[in-house]
């Protein structure tokens, strides 16, 4: 089964810098996808930004980008001058690229960082 | 609709009240995922359903525990007898039928059990 990890609870970030939040995945699979969401307040989840394993270049979405290590299993996120709403809980997560349907298509969670911004 | 809805926003139930959750995704999604978040961790699955047939139920956490989606739209989460550790938020998900762009999910349903 595949796992991952989010190993930061909280972190902090002064508005206009940039901070980098880490993510680690455990599996077998060589063909996945890698998501980061965003929970504000409201609870509903947010699509950031995705990558596609077998893709090598690292995807960006205007300030947000991703560091993507596949040989070391690891997915981080970095957030390009912070702003006030940017602060929420930030999950990455992993969807198996095996399946084209069915439950295989989860979506498996890490536990979360809470990002707090300052300002 | 333009968004995931979810219903109601909050509940309180009475340990072993039987609660139902409700689900309208977005029109034409085919694939629909249940998910439950306790608080300050990330949201583990529940149930998938791919339009009305529900395909796996391996995480529902117990008998009491039962998710329909009669018409491949509308989806209901039903908890019988709830209990403590049922208090939780419920979040619901849905995309087209392959959600390898990510799926679009509501704003939960926090249920809490006294």
């Amino acid at each position: 089964a595949q796992t991952v990890t989010q190993s930061q609870p909280e972190m902090s970030v002064q508005e206009a810098e940039t901070v980098t939040l880490s993510c680690t995945y455990d599996t077998s699979e060589s063909d996945y996808y890698l998501f980061w969401y965003k929970q504000p307040p409201s609870r509903q989840m947010i699509l950031v930004i995705r990558q596609e394993a077998y893709k090598q270049q690292n995807a960006t979405e205007n300030r947000f980008s991703v560091n993507f290590q596949k040989a070391a299993k690891s997915f981080s996120l970095k957030i390009s001058d912070s702003q006030l709403g940017d602060a929420a809980m930030y999950f990455c997560a992993y969807r198996s690229g095996q399946a084209t349907t069915g439950a295989n298509s989860k979506l498996t969670f890490g536990k979360g960082i809470t990002l707090s911004v300052r300002p | 609709g333009a968004g995931v809805s979810q219903s109601p926003r909050y509940k309180v139930a009475k340990r072993g009240q039987d609660v139902a959750l409700r689900c309208d995704p977005i029109s034409g999604h085919v694939s629909l995922f249940w998910y439950q978040q306790a608080l300050g961790q990330g949201p583990e699955f529940l149930t998938y359903f791919q339009n009305e047939a529900q395909l796996d139920k391996s995480g529902l956490p117990s008998d009491r525990f039962f998710a329909e989606r009669p018409e491949g739209s509308v989806s209901t989460l039903k908890i019988q007898r709830t209990q403590q550790e049922d208090s939780a938020v419920y979040l619901c998900a849905s995309s087209y039928i392959t959600g390898v762009y990510g799926y679009t999910f509501g704003s939960g349903t926090r249920l809490t059990v006294v």
